[in-house]
């Protein structure tokens, strides 16, 4: 069965710390791999996408690397800020499974001032 | 940049009604993508559209049908409302669905209650 699974499902950390979010999937055959945010009762926000050829992707203060081989992908956050206090959700999209994504249970994120 | 538009971004419903929700692609995108996440939950796929041909089903329950029109607009619709159909419904576009690599793009949802 085509699972991701991210841990851990929460975490807290003091502002200004350097932190990295965990996702794993159980099938190595992936199109791409998407990292999203969300605020509490929002929509979802997609950060970076990383397609299954690369090996991470960058923006901001945001890198995603992503692992095939070893069905894991990590979401480094530099300088962590209170506004990055949010529900991060990655996302895979399988070569056998159409154009679905099929989504990690998150990582509540909460960064204290 | 043009977004993903849902509408409504609120709908109270009772028992056994009907809802509706719509979706409108960004501009010259071709797929649309339906997603449901319940409270507390990761979103889950239902269905999507590829140039007005349906591409994929997935958790969609018999009571819920959807179709992408000529302007690639796309519409939910659900029947037989339950409580447990009281979710938040996500909108995707992109552009292309077959072959690699595109980008999902999610419009803010729809936050159906039913009552």
């Amino acid at each position: 069965k085509q699972e991701v699974t991210q841990i851990p499902a929460a975490l807290s950390v003091p502002e200004g710390e350097n932190l990295v979010l965990n996702c794993s999937f159980t099938d190595s055959a992936i199109y791409n791999l998407q990292w999203f945010r969300q605020d509490p009762g929002k929509g979802l926000t997609s950060l970076l996408l990383i397609q299954s050829s690369q090996r991470e992707q960058t923006s901001g203060r945001l890198n995603a690397s992503l692992d095939k081989s070893s069905g894991r992908s990590t979401l480094y956050i530099a300088a962590s800020q209170p506004g990055d206090s949010a529900t991060y959700l990655c996302a895979v999209r399988w070569e056998t499974s159409g154009s679905r994504l099929t989504f990690g249970e998150g990582t509540q994120l909460t960064v204290n001032p | 940049a043009a977004g993903v538009i849902q509408s409504p971004r609120h709908l109270i419903k009772e028992k056994r009604e009907t809802a509706t929700l719509k979706c409108y692609p960004i501009p010259r995108h071709d797929t649309v993508y339906w997603y449901q996440q319940g409270p507390g939950q990761d979103p889950q796929f239902l269905i999507s559209f590829y140039e007005k041909m349906q591409s994929d089903k997935g958790s969609i329950p018999d009571r819920f049908s959807a179709q992408q029109f000529s302007d690639y607009h796309s519409e939910l619709n659900m029947s037989s409302l339950e409580l447990g159909d009281s979710a938040l419904y996500f909108c995707a576009s992109s552009l292309g669905a077959l072959g690699r690599g595109y980008e999902q793009y999610f419009g803010p949802g729809t936050r159906l209650t039913v009552t």
